[in-house]
């Protein structure tokens, strides 16, 4: 079947510039995830939905990170008055009550 | 948190050549252990998961031991082939064993 998909796959982003990036998770996946790669290192938890409820969002850098889930399917992450340091690839994950995360491929986010 | 962190960085073979990848974690009470490997530009694709109660994991060529008194996992890939050149990340889970912690990864070149 599908799998997680994440779109765009690349953005280039003017500092101060409002981005929105979209993740469709694997069909009838309960928990969505949302991460953050730098360039070199392991991806960094960002968020946690299970269906439309946001249950963590420890991992997000600042207030200008928003994400939502409105009906329990696709996410959107926003990034408000984007700063070079967000640059970064973004990974959504999706899974059901099982342990394994399956993840998409990412939207690779320049902000220059 | 989960702290994880891989050993070596980067890792050069000559094809047929036996792979063995590090990964320590600081939380021995783990919920289980992933294995996912990344190529260039790409998500993650999960290879193995060990759970907490088991000794080692294997698929195919790829061989996953958990020691949870030493805080260690390694993986093993038997007879190494070129199309194996690729990032090789552990990940543990923690915080009411959801979100995922990465080590840096270890990025392995076959040459053939």
């Amino acid at each position: 079947g599908a799998g997680v998909s994440q779109s765009p796959r690349y953005k280039v982003a003017k500092r101060g510039q409002d981005v929105a990036l979209r993740c469709d998770p694997i069909s009838g996946h309960v928990s969505l995830f949302w991460y953050q790669q730098a360039l070199g290192q392991g991806p960094e938890f960002l968020t946690y939905f299970q269906n439309e409820a946001q249950l963590d969002k420890s991992g997000l850098p600042s207030d200008r990170f928003f994400a939502e889930r409105p009906e329990g399917s696709v996410s959107t992450l926003k990034i408000q008055r984007t700063q070079q340091e967000d640059s970064a690839v973004y990974l959504c994950a999706s899974r059901t009550n099982q342990e394994t995360q399956y993840f998409g491929p990412g939207t690779r986010l320049l902000v220059l | 948190k989960q702290e994880v962190t891989q050993i070596p960085a980067a890792l050069s073979v000559p094809e047929g050549e036996n792979l063995v990848l590090n990964c320590s974690f600081t939380d021995s009470a783990i919920y289980n252990l992933q294995w996912f490997r990344q190529d260039p530009g790409k998500g993650l694709t999960s290879l193995l998961l060990i759970q907490s109660s088991q000794r080692e994991q294997t698929s195919g060529r790829l061989n996953a031991s958990l020691d949870k008194s030493s805080g260690r996992s390694t993986l093993y890939i038997a007879a190494s082939q070129p199309g194996d050149s690729a990032t090789y990340l552990c990940a543990a889970p923690w915080g009411n064993d959801y979100k995922l912690s990465f080590g840096a990864g270890t990025t392995v070149t076959v040459r053939a």
